[in-house]
């Protein structure tokens, strides 16, 4: 069955980079894209960007450039977001997701499955 | 402020009929037929119900419905079930320059 294990809870400084892992099992891992998709506290879901895990092509969100990076690691088919200059509003669940479009050039919008979310805290 | 506006509530009785509303422009929603649909019970994952406007997932309930008239596409649950109740996301592709957007999510309350 596919699966999308995310690592573990982090607590960062601001000004500080975390690195979140995402990885899957279940299906072939080059076929499909990642989307990375975040949740404030109490608040609606913010897609950050998508990755090819067949070409590393990635997009991210316009409001993240430059402080975002996404690659993929196809021998252990695990996915990986890092963010940096974290500031407080960076705290967030962060959640990989499968774009099952299988699109190449670019993301789509149906993520049917996801990881169960990494909390990351940004807190002096 | 999210790129596509939902209410942020709804709410019906047990066997009832409810539609969530998402409003975009002609720049996402209005332009591609690839709207999504998530389903967000609290403290769990988004969960996939609907894509490309009104198509299911296998094991989606066909209680859940997609459709899309102009800017506009919503999400209808026919029969409501308490098990329903909980957080509703849509998302649309938005072209090459902003790519995904969600709305800001409606809070399903089954009276």
């Amino acid at each position: 069955q596919v699966q999308l294990v995310q690592s573990g809870a982090e607590v960062k400084k601001p000004g500080a980079s975390v690195k979140v892992s995402c990885k899957a099992s279940g299906y072939t891992f080059t076929s499909y894209g990642i989307s990375w998709v975040r949740q404030a506290p109490g608040q609606g879901l913010e897609w950050m960007g998508w990755i090819s895990a067949y070409n590393g092509n990635t997009n991210y969100a316009q409001k993240l450039q430059g402080r975002v990076t996404m690659t993929t690691d196809t021998s252990t088919s695990t996915a990986y977001m890092e963010l940096r200059s974290l500031r407080s509003d960076d705290t967030a669940v962060y959640y990989c997701a499968r774009d099952s479009s299988g699109w190449t050039y670019g993301p789509g919008t149906d993520f049917d499955y996801w990881g169960q979310g990494t909390l990351v805290t940004v807190s002096s | 402020q999210s790129a596509l506006t939902q209410p942020a509530s709804v709410s019906g009785s047990p066997g009832q009929s409810i539609t969530i509303s998402c409003t975009g422009t002609s720049s996402d929603v209005g332009s591609y037929n690839l709207v999504s649909w998530y389903q967000q019970h609290p403290g769990k994952a988004p969960k996939l119900m609907i894509y490309e406007g009104s198509k299911r997932p296998s094991g989606v309930s066909n209680r859940f419905s997609g459709s899309k008239s102009g800017n506009t596409a919503s999400l209808t649950i026919s029969g409501l079930q308490a098990e329903d109740e909980a957080d509703y996301y849509c998302c649309s592709y938005a072209g090459s320059s902003t790519d995904v957007v969600f709305g800001g999510g409606t809070k399903l309350t089954v009276l």
